[in-house]
């Protein structure tokens, strides 16, 4: 299985939106509605963001939304803030394996 | 909320043998709904999952791996482990322990431990 592809890097000012990519094949992504989101920040354990595509765990902000269409997935965050900073990883199921991205890395301007 | 903790050494030599240990805060480890993964980041490069185990044993291992990897539980001890042969500087990866639910997601992660290859 090949990694999903994710922008390296995206970036926002406080208070605006960003979203950012996951994309796979019709045997990850597009077959399945397993896609997951991981928020890291260095030296820290991840921290699911996102399951099913679009759930968010109890305690995660309703500012980090999740949605699918074909074989990409996205992470849209909403009113930026400084803590956003960080890693973001998706993940998806696939036959039997699982396929992780590259990761993104969001800087806060 | 349960805690998950890696441990081993930092450094391993070529051709030795890596092991970690993972530390589980809470009796999870026995339930049926949940996997117990490694996952590794190696540098400049996204996660990868190398491995699962289930209560009962049974394990998932990467097929580039599947010659060199073991994982094992000890319910008893509430940990799981990582045995990695034959490493070489390929291998070298900050390690991650983590929880599985079901077929579907990371629900908690450890800290993860670099582990570097090298003479």
């Amino acid at each position: 299985q090949s990694a999903l592809t994710q922008p390296r890097a995206v970036s926002g000012s406080p208070g605006q939106s960003v979203t950012i990519s996951c994309t796979g094949t019709s045997s990850d992504v597009g077959r399945y509605n397993f896609v997951s989101w991981y928020q890291h920040h260095p030296g820290k354990a991840p921290t699911l963001i996102i399951y099913d595509v679009t759930k968010r765990p109890s305690g995660v902000p309703d500012r980090f939304s999740g949605s699918k269409s074909g074989n990409t997935a996205s992470l849209s965050i909403s009113g930026l803030q400084s803590d956003d900073e960080a890693d973001y990883s998706c993940c998806s199921y696939a036959d039997s394996a699982w396929v992780f991205g590259g990761g993104t890395k969001l800087t806060v301007l | 909320q349960v805690q998950l903790q890696e441990s081993g050494p930092g450094l391993v030599r070529p051709s030795e043998t890596l092991a970690l240990s993972c530390s589980v805060s809470d009796d999870s480890i026995s339930s049926s709904r949940y996997y117990w993964a490694w996952i590794r980041q190696t540098p400049g490069k996204g996660l990868e999952l190398i491995g699962t185990i289930y209560k009962g044993g049974s394990t998932y291992y990467i097929s580039s791996l599947r010659s060199r990897i073991t994982i094992s539980v000890a319910t008893s001890r509430r940990q799981f482990y990582l045995r990695l042969d034959s490493v070489t500087a390929a291998d070298t990866a900050v390690y991650y322990c983590a929880r599985r639910v079901g077929i579907y997601y990371f629900d908690y992660w450890g800290q993860g431990t670099l582990v570097t290859v090298s003479s």
